[in-house]
């Protein structure tokens, strides 16, 4: 079964701080990766996603992630992080049919940003 | 946003009775998730269904059932709640050629 790391359980960054979320997965094949945002008290929404092709994938609020197959990382980052980024981070991998026919989910790396 | 609806939104409900969690989505997605979310534990997979009456059980399926007789309803049924089901319960669709995941707001289940 596939399984997602997420090293940091908690970070706090200052606002306009750059920011680097560590996302390791296990997967055998080229995996289907996706990263969700949930702010407190809402439901999880999606800030992209990588399938394949360009290994640097651009999401919504300025997000990218870099797929690294040698190190089995994807790695979520911001140049310079808003206040309203403060929220948790969820890493995940599609599995099943398809390659994304149901996601396993990293345990969340929750944000707090100082002004 | 994949215009999904959970109901109730919150509930306290006591050990020993059953409880009925309803996702309705509105796009017509073939598939449909019951995940819970836990401090520590991140999202797990309750059950899913990748069409009409088709389910199947996922990582954390025990003590809990599903339905599915339409395309937009997915039921979620605690048989006999336990404490240990105090959650937050999130539904999510997918459509079969998007392969993105789009989830509900959640709901809030605590178990006297």
């Amino acid at each position: 079964a596939q399984s997602v790391t997420q090293p940091d359980i908690h970070i706090t960054v200052s606002e306009g701080a750059s920011l680097e979320l560590r996302c390791n997965y296990s997967y055998g094949a080229t995996p289907y990766l996706f990263w969700y945002v949930q702010s407190p008290g809402q439901g999880l929404q999606l800030l992209l996603k990588y399938f394949s092709g360009d290994t640097l994938v651009q999401g919504i609020k300025g997000f990218e992630a870099e797929f690294k197959r040698s190190q089995s990382s994807f790695n979520l980052r911001k140049p310079s992080v808003h206040w309203s980024d403060a929220a948790e981070y969820f890493c995940a991998v599609g599995e099943g049919r398809g390659g994304s026919e149901k996601l396993v989910f990293g345990k969340g790396t929750k944000l707090t940003v100082n002004p | 946003d994949a215009g999904i609806t959970q109901s109730p939104r919150h509930k306290v409900t006591e050990t020993g009775t059953p409880v009925t969690l309803r996702c309705h989505q509105t796009e017509n997605h073939r598939y449909m998730y019951w995940y819970r979310q836990d401090p520590g534990h991140g999202l797990r997979l309750i059950h899913y269904s990748y069409g009409v009456k088709d389910t199947d059980k996922g990582e954390v399926s025990d003590g809990y059932s599903v339905s599915r007789s339409k395309t937009e309803d997915f039921l979620l049924t605690l048989e006999s709640a336990t404490s240990s089901q105090t959650s937050v319960y999130f539904c999510a669709s997918r459509d079969s050629s998007g392969n993105t995941i789009y989830f509900g707001e959640g709901s809030w289940l605590t178990v006297v």
